[in-house]
Order: structure tokens, then sequence, then C-alpha cells
């Protein structure tokens, strides 16, 4: 089965810093998202991303983040400036047209 | 206010048992999703429903609509089935992505061998 693939798995950094989380989708995917987990909680719903643009995004996806879709495989979150509490699991998802979504097995994000 | 709750929270079943966990959501929803959480992380999509029933193997999905109500059950457990089940839904609110969900906290299932 095609699967969505996240780089890094861990990702340790220092508060202030930039990080690009990266995620390669499946190829015929048209859609695009981005969801975190912080330890202990539910799933929360970032952005979405369709036709290179963002077509949705929530509350939580404030100006300290942006996403990119560099080439034509690559989908990236750029976190600038981290805080603590931006540590959590953060997973991509692609799907094509009403199906189901498929994730990534999501990048760990540290921030010290 | 949680708009998808589900039941159990946590879950422990003997091998073999048949297991039903339960969602219910408080908004009009487009779409619901199950999904499943390894215990290293993962997320694997279950099902998603719009309406009636759906089977994968062991793995049925059942929703009312009318009653704003999803279950999941699990036949013949097996301790390979031992993860976190997620409701998620998506709201009739929003206007675009399929992807824009409201998650439910999850139900713990351990099936003891």
């Amino acid at each position: 089965e095609p699967e969505v693939t996240q780089t890094p798995s861990h990702q340790v950094t220092q508060m202030g810093q930039e990080v690009i989380l990266r995620c390669v989708p499946i190829s015929n995917h048209l859609y695009f998202y981005w969801y975190r987990q912080i330890l202990g909680q539910k799933v929360e719903f970032l952005v979405s991303f369709y036709n290179n643009e963002i077509s949705e995004k929530s509350e939580i996806f404030d100006d300290q983040f942006s996403v990119e879709r560099p080439d034509g495989s690559n989908f990236t979150l750029k976190i600038r400036s981290t805080k603590l509490e931006d540590s959590a699991m953060y997973f991509c998802a692609s799907s094509g047209v009403n199906e189901k979504l498929f994730f990534g097995s999501g990048t760990q994000l540290s921030v010290l | 206010k949680n708009e998808v709750e589900q039941s159990p929270q946590n879950l422990t079943a003997q091998e073999g048992e048949f297991i039903t966990i339960n969602c219910s959501y408080s908004v009009g929803i487009s779409a619901l999703h199950w999904l499943q959480q390894h215990p290293g992380g993962g997320i694997v999509s279950l099902f998603m429903l719009s309406s009636g029933k759906k089977k994968h193997g062991r793995l049925i999905a059942t929703i009312n609509i009318q009653e704003k109500h999803s279950s999941l059950h699990i036949t013949a457990s097996h301790p390979r089935d031992s993860a976190v089940y997620i409701c998620a839904v998506r709201s009739m609110n929003y206007g675009g992505s399929q992807g824009n969900l409201i998650f439910g906290k999850g139900t713990k299932l351990s099936v003891k061998p």
C-alpha cells in the first residue's frame, strides 16, 4: 500500500529556532494536511492545502506557521521562532477526493 | 465542551471477545472517520463513512446520523488490535477540505491473550 513519508522522525530544537518538518504525500493525492498531537492530548487539525494554496486552517495555525509545496513531491511545515508549547507530534496526511486519509508516521518535535 | 465524545475511555478485553467503541458528536457532520493509533504513535485510517455501515475484515463501523452516534465493532478480538481508536468528524459548517476534522480523545483498547 502507498505510504506518506515524514522526516525526521524526531527533531530537537532550541526555543526561538526555526524548524521545517517534511512530508512526501502519496503521489496521486491532491489534498494535504498537517495535524499535531500534544502528549496525552487529542489530535488537532492545523491546516489543509490544495492546488498550491491553503484551503483551510485552524486557530492554532497562526503567523508562526507556514506550509509549502516546494516541488512536485514534498510538503513542508515551517515553524518559526519555536516555543516550548510547540513540542508535540506532528502528523502529515494526504487524500484524494472524498477518500479516507493516509497519515505519515509523525515527527516528534521537542523544543528545549 | 467536547464536540466529539468517545466511550469508554479505556477498555480491556480478553482475546476473542466482541468489542464495541462508541462515538457521539454534537455538530452536524458530512463525514465521520475511525482511526487507529498504534502504541508507537502512527495513525491508520480504518473507515470514513457518512451513512449506514461499513465492514473490513473483523472491523465494522456503523453510523446513525439522526442520533449523532457511531460505533466501531471488533469481532474475535486479538492482542494485535491493542491500540487507541479515535473518532473524528468533519463538521458540515466547514466549506472545503475534508481533512478539517474534530477529533475525539480516543479509546485505549487492550486485548489480553
